[in-house]
Order: structure tokens, then C-alpha cells, then sequence
């Protein structure tokens, strides 16, 4: 059975940084890219990011794009999003969701349980 | 950027009836459309991808169809479990982009 287990994640100050860790198992992990969605609590979905499967190819939407970075270690069978300079506007539950395995454009079969993050001070 | 439109925003629905939601992308996307479920509290679910492919397990009520700019998602014979939020993301072009989303409730 294929799961995606996340980690991470709490209150944290505007400006502050934070890591998000996703782990994979019953599928080869290295071979399938992993997005990043986002929710605040109440609203929709909001894709943030993706990473290639071998980690050297990354997307990101326009609300993060250098402030957060996708990286992976298919050693551990983990993904992480490192969130920087973070926004009030970046609170939500952040879901770490397995692209389906024929691509991008066939969406995303499996999402992990959520982590939630909050920027307050 | 692709902006997903859906509608209605909400419906209000009995066990039994036919449900139709659509979904309309700002530019052409051929079929690469996917569909979730998502009930409160929980991470969405994988319903159907390319516009039409019902994810395994995804009972046979649930229909996907089109292609180009304009799609639906129809359950014929709502059941209990299906009260939830649907969601449409475009899977055609970065950044993927999702619907806002239509609550389908009693």
C-alpha cells in the first residue's frame, strides 16, 4: 500500500523559517515527483510546489517562488519544503501529495495526512 | 496562469439525486483534469483523472467528462458519504491551479 507520512510544521513568527519532511513508502520513491498543496483552514486547495523524483527539477506558484524550496533525499525516502521568510498569508494545513505516476497532467493520487503551519506573533 | 472556475459554489442535494458540477478552465486543456473529494478534517481524495479515468476503487456513480475548457463531474445516486467539497485542478501547464471548490450538502 502506497502512504505519505508527514512531519513538521507549528507556530512559527513572520520572517521565521520552518521545514516540512514528507516520507513515502510502498512505491519506489525515487522515481515519482511530489507536490506540495496548501489549505487554509476553511478555504481551497492551493498547489505551492513540485519536485522531479530525482530532486533536479522543481516548479513553484508565484506566492512562494523565493521564499520557499523543494528539495528531496531519496536515500531517507523523504521530501522537504523549506519555508522562509514566512507571511502571515502562508498559515494553512500543508499536504504533501504523490504525483500520479503516469505525470503531472494526470493529477495527484495520494495525499499525505497534513501538517499545519501558523505565522503569528 | 490557468484560472479553474467552478460552479455552483454549493448545492444542496437528498440521498438519491443527480448531482452536476462543472468546471471551466481560462484557456484549453485538452483532458487533463482531475477531480477530489474532500470531507472535513481529512486530506482530499483521488477521484478521477484525464478528465474521465475513475480512480480504482471510486464507485461507478461518479461520472467525469470533457475536454477543452469545459468539464463536469456528475453523481447519479448521491449517498450518504458523498456530502463532501469537490474540487477540479488543471494538471495542463505549471502552476497546477484548482477550482474553489463546491460543497455538496443536504
Amino acid at each position: 500500500e502506497v502512504q505519505i507520512f508527514q512531519s513538521g510544521g507549528g507556530l512559527i513568527q513572520p520572517g521565521g523559517s520552518l521545514r516540512l519532511s514528507c516520507g513515502g513508502s510502498g512505491y519506489t520513491f525515487r522515481k515519482i515527483s511530489m507536490n506540495w498543496v496548501r489549505q487554509v483552514p476553511g478555504k481551497g486547495l492551493e498547489w505551492v510546489a513540485v519536485i522531479s523524483g530525482h530532486g533536479r527539477a522543481t516548479e513553484y506558484a508565484d506566492s512562494v517562488k523565493g521564499r520557499f524550496t523543494a528539495s528531496r533525499d531519496n536515500s531517507k525516502n523523504t521530501v522537504y519544503l523549506h519555508m522562509s521568510s514566512l507571511r502571515t498569508d502562508d498559515t494553512g494545513v500543508y499536504y504533501c501529495v504523490r504525483e500520479e505516476p503516469q505525470g503531472h497532467r494526470y493529477g495527484m493520487d495520494v495525499w499525505g495526512q497534513g501538517t499545519t503551519v501558523t505565522v503569528s506573533s | 496562469d490557468i484560472q479553474m472556475t467552478q460552479s455552483p459554489s454549493s448545492v444542496s442535494a437528498s440521498v438519491g439525486d443527480r448531482v452536476t458540477i462543472t468546471c471551466r478552465a481560462s484557456q484549453y486543456i485538452s483532458t487533463w483534469l482531475a477531480w477530489y473529494q474532500q470531507k472535513p478534517g481529512k486530506p482530499p481524495k483521488f477521484l478521477i483523472s484525464a478528465a474521465s479515468s475513475l480512480q480504482s476503487g471510486v464507485p461507478s456513480r461518479f461520472r467525469g467528462s470533457g475536454s477543452g475548457t469545459d468539464f463536469t463531474l456528475t453523481i447519479t445516486g448521491l449517498q450518504p458519504e458523498d456530502f463532501a467539497t469537490y474540487y477540479c485542478q488543471q494538471g495542463n501547464s505549471f502552476p497546477l491551479t484548482f477550482g474553489g471548490g463546491t460543497r455538496v450538502e443536504i
